[in-house]
C-alpha cells in the first residue's frame, strides 16, 4: 500500500493563479481531510470529506474549493492565489468508525509570490 | 469550544534524559486527546491516543501520556531521550465527532549529543 500520497510535493504560483493539489488513499478510508500548517499555528483544518460525494467546511476554507467524486482521491482547489496561502499542505484520511488515527500524507510545499 | 495549548515551542533535552512535552486542553466534553510526532519533510504520524479507557496510555518509541482530568492535561514522557527523537510534536483534541480534531502549535524537540 502507497498509503496517502500528495501530488505534487512542491510548488510555485503567482499572485492570481490557479491550482489543485491531488490527495490520494488506498486505505478505502472514509473521511478525508486537507489541512495548512503554518509555523507557530499547528495544523488547522481546511475542509473535509465524510464520503464520496460530500464535502464540509473546516476552520480556515475561504480562498479554498474542494471535490471527493471518487473516494480514494480528495482534490483542494485554489482559484485565485494569494500570498496568505503560502504554506505546506496536508491530506490526511481515516477509515469509517475509527475517527481516532488519521493516516498523513507527505505534505505539498505552496509557495505564492 | 475546543483548544489545545502547548507549553514551549521548543524543547531540548541531552540524550538519555527525560523527555517530557506538556499539553493542557479545554474541552466542554470528555475528550478524545492525541500526540502526532512530524519528523522533518514527513507527514505527522499518530504515538498514541487517549480514547476513554486507561488514563496512562502507551505508545510507540517508548513515549507514553498520562491524562490527567483535573489538570486539564495530557503530558507527553519518554525516561530517555534517543537522538531519533528529534523531531516536532503535536498534541490534538477531539470531541466526539471525528471532524473535529484540533491541533496544538507543536513543540519542536531537540536532543543534545
Amino acid at each position: 500500500n502507497a498509503g496517502v500520497t500528495q501530488t505534487p510535493k512542491f510548488r510555485v504560483l503567482k499572485t492570481g493563479q490557479s491550482m489543485t493539489l491531488l490527495c490520494a488513499q488506498d486505505m478505502n478510508h472514509e473521511y478525508m481531510y486537507w489541512y495548512r500548517q503554518d509555523p507557530g499555528m499547528g495544523l488547522r483544518l481546511i475542509h473535509y470529506s465524510v464520503g464520496e460525494g460530500t464535502t464540509a467546511k473546516g476552520e480556515v476554507p475561504d480562498g479554498y474549493n474542494v471535490s471527493r467524486l471518487k473516494k480514494q482521491n480528495f482534490l483542494l482547489g485554489l482559484e485565485s492565489a494569494a500570498p496568505s496561502q503560502t504554506s505546506v499542505y496536508f491530506c490526511a484520511s481515516t477509515p469509517s468508525g475509527s475517527p481516532y488515527e488519521q493516516y498523513f500524507g507527505p505534505g505539498t510545499r505552496l509557495t505564492v509570490t | 469550544a475546543q483548544s489545545v495549548t502547548q507549553l514551549g515551542s521548543h524543547v531540548s533535552v541531552s540524550e538519555g534524559a527525560l523527555v517530557l512535552l506538556r499539553c493542557n486542553y479545554s474541552s466542554s466534553v470528555p475528550p478524545y486527546l492525541f500526540w502526532y510526532v512530524q519528523y522533518p519533510n514527513q507527514g505527522l504520524q499518530l504515538l498514541l491516543k487517549y480514547t476513554s479507557a486507561a488514563t496512562l496510555v502507551k505508545g510507540i518509541n517508548g513515549f507514553e501520556a498520562e491524562f490527567k482530568k483535573s489538570e486539564t492535561s495530557f503530558h507527553l514522557t519518554k525516561p530517555s531521550a534517543h537522538m531519533s527523537d528529534a523531531a516536532e510534536y503535536f498534541c490534538a483534541v477531539s470531541e466526539t465527532s471525528y471532524d473535529k480534531v484540533i491541533f496544538g502549535p507543536g513543540t519542536s524537540l531537540s536532543v543534545i549529543p
